[in-house]
């Protein structure tokens, strides 16, 4: 089984402030996800990466696969930003069948 | 359909009935995944399938619990003699590739809300 951990757990910062959600899980992977849900509840799906970094508009994705593990930056945060943060690895499980873990979530709050 | 759509968006059953929970994936998409998030929660993945084989039903709380994709496209999740710690969200998402083909990402369904009372 893949232990994924996400540091921190909560994160209130300003607007503007470089955002950095970390990922480290315990086993090697196929593809790690990085997933960002509103209060309301709905789950968007932000990157997927295998290796290096992927950027997409104020949000930049890293990983590291020697290291096992992943970075979720935000760069001049802003209020709309705040959301839970999630980590989702997808690894070998045997067998033919691939696992799928989350981390518990980072839950970012960017005051104005 | 233009999006993963799950239905009914809220259950409310008393305990020991059955429920069955539908997801209607993205059509072409070949990976289903079921996973349920309590209140306050992380996610907690559940099982899932590629075509209509089902790969992983670790996640399976317990044999209360079955899913199924008999024709490749939508999925049933059902939860027998239902207690009332199964009361989550109930969420699945769907993805065009097999899982080892990591190119591709998921697309989520708004999910159903379970309670049980």
């Amino acid at each position: 089984k893949n232990e994924v951990e996400q540091s921190p757990q909560n994160l209130t910062a300003q607007e503007g402030e470089f955002i950095t959600i970390n990922c480290s899980y315990s086993v090697g992977i196929s593809a790690l996800h990085w997933l960002q849900q509103h209060p309301g509840g709905g789950i968007v799906s932000l990157f997927m990466l295998s290796s290096g970094k992927k950027k997409h508009g104020r949000l930049i994705a890293t990983i590291n696969i020697q290291e096992k593990h992943s970075s979720l930056h935000i760069t001049a945060s802003h209020p709309r930003d705040s959301a839970v943060y999630i980590c989702a690895v997808r690894w070998y499980s045997g067998g033919g069948a691939d696992g799928l873990t989350f981390g518990k979530g980072t839950h970012l709050i960017i005051q104005p | 359909g233009a999006g993963v759509s799950q239905s009914p968006r809220y259950k409310v059953t008393k305990r020991g009935q059955d429920v069955a929970l539908r997801c209607d994936p993205i059509s072409g998409h070949v990976s289903l995944y079921w996973y349920r998030q309590a209140l306050g929660q992380g996610p907690e993945f559940l099982t899932y399938f590629n075509y209509e084989a089902q790969q992983d039903k670790s996640g399976l709380p317990n044999d209360r619990f079955s899913a199924e994709r008999p024709e490749g496209s939508i999925s049933t999740l059902t939860i027998q003699r239902t207690e009332q710690r199964d009361s989550a969200m109930y969420r699945c998402a769907s993805s065009l590739a097999m899982v080892r083909q990591a190119n591709y990402g998921y697309t989520f369904g708004s999910g159903t809300r379970l309670t049980v009372v």
